[in-house]
């Protein structure tokens, strides 16, 4: 079946560490591949995508590249603040079938000054 | 545009009572769902539907029913609430056949069943 497996948390940092939360997935077919964020008290949101091998998604200094070789989509920051305290979740969708969309359990990050 | 709504915000129901959580979106989205989220479960999926009149059981479908009369509407029914249904309550909508847009979220309901 299809699935994503994030690392565990809570992953505690200080600011202006380097940020890395590890995704990988299992897919039966080619999936798009996304990273939502969830802050206290709020809804997801779409934070970035890729769409096809080796593209990169990034935003708000967020970074992640479609690994299909490793299937992996690791989520990367290199000078994280404060505000980037949240809820990370990793997630696939396929064309094919109902096109779900299938999240990883989710990674809470908090950012200490 | 309002994108995903979803009301009520808050909500404390009595065990057996039922209640209808509204989800409406304005995009016109094919796809929309059902998600709720506790500590330590991430998001579960309830129930989902590909468009007007078609709507599928996620992994948790048991004590929800759900209706798409229109693309714009898509509401939850609890039909008998338990204290297991206490959670927060996401709807998210997409288009279909559009799959590298991923999902457009509302802002939730947190429901407490006593």
């Amino acid at each position: 079946g299809n699935s994503v497996t994030q690392m565990e948390g809570p992953v505690t940092l200080s600011e202006e560490a380097f940020l890395t939360i590890n995704c990988t997935y299992t897919a039966t077919g080619y999936p798009s591949l996304f990273w939502y964020v969830q802050y206290p008290g709020e809804g997801l949101q779409l934070l970035l995508k890729a769409t096809k091998a080796d593209d990169k998604g990034s935003n708000k200094g967020f970074e992640a590249t479609y690994r299909k070789e490793t299937t992996s989509f690791h989520l990367e920051k290199g000078s994280v603040q404060v505000s980037d305290s949240a809820v990370y979740f990793c997630a696939l969708r396929l064309i094919q079938g109902a096109q779900k969309l299938v999240f990883g359990q989710g990674t809470r990050l908090t950012i200490n000054p | 545009n309002a994108g995903v709504t979803q009301t009520p915000k808050f909500q404390v129901l009595k065990t057996g009572q039922s209640m209808t959580l509204q989800c409406a979106q304005d995009m016109n989205h094919e796809y929309m769902s059902w998600y709720r989220q506790d500590p330590g479960m991430g998001l579960r999926l309830i129930h989902y539907s590909v468009g007007a009149g078609i709507t599928d059981q996620g992994e948790v479908p048991n004590g929800y029913n759900v209706s798409r009369s229109t693309t714009e509407d898509f509401p939850l029914r609890l039909l008998s609430a338990a204290p297991s249904q206490t959670s927060v309550y996401f709807c998210a909508s997409s288009y279909f056949g559009e799959v590298n847009y991923g999902y457009t979220f509302g802002s939730g309901t947190r429901l407490t069943v006593v």
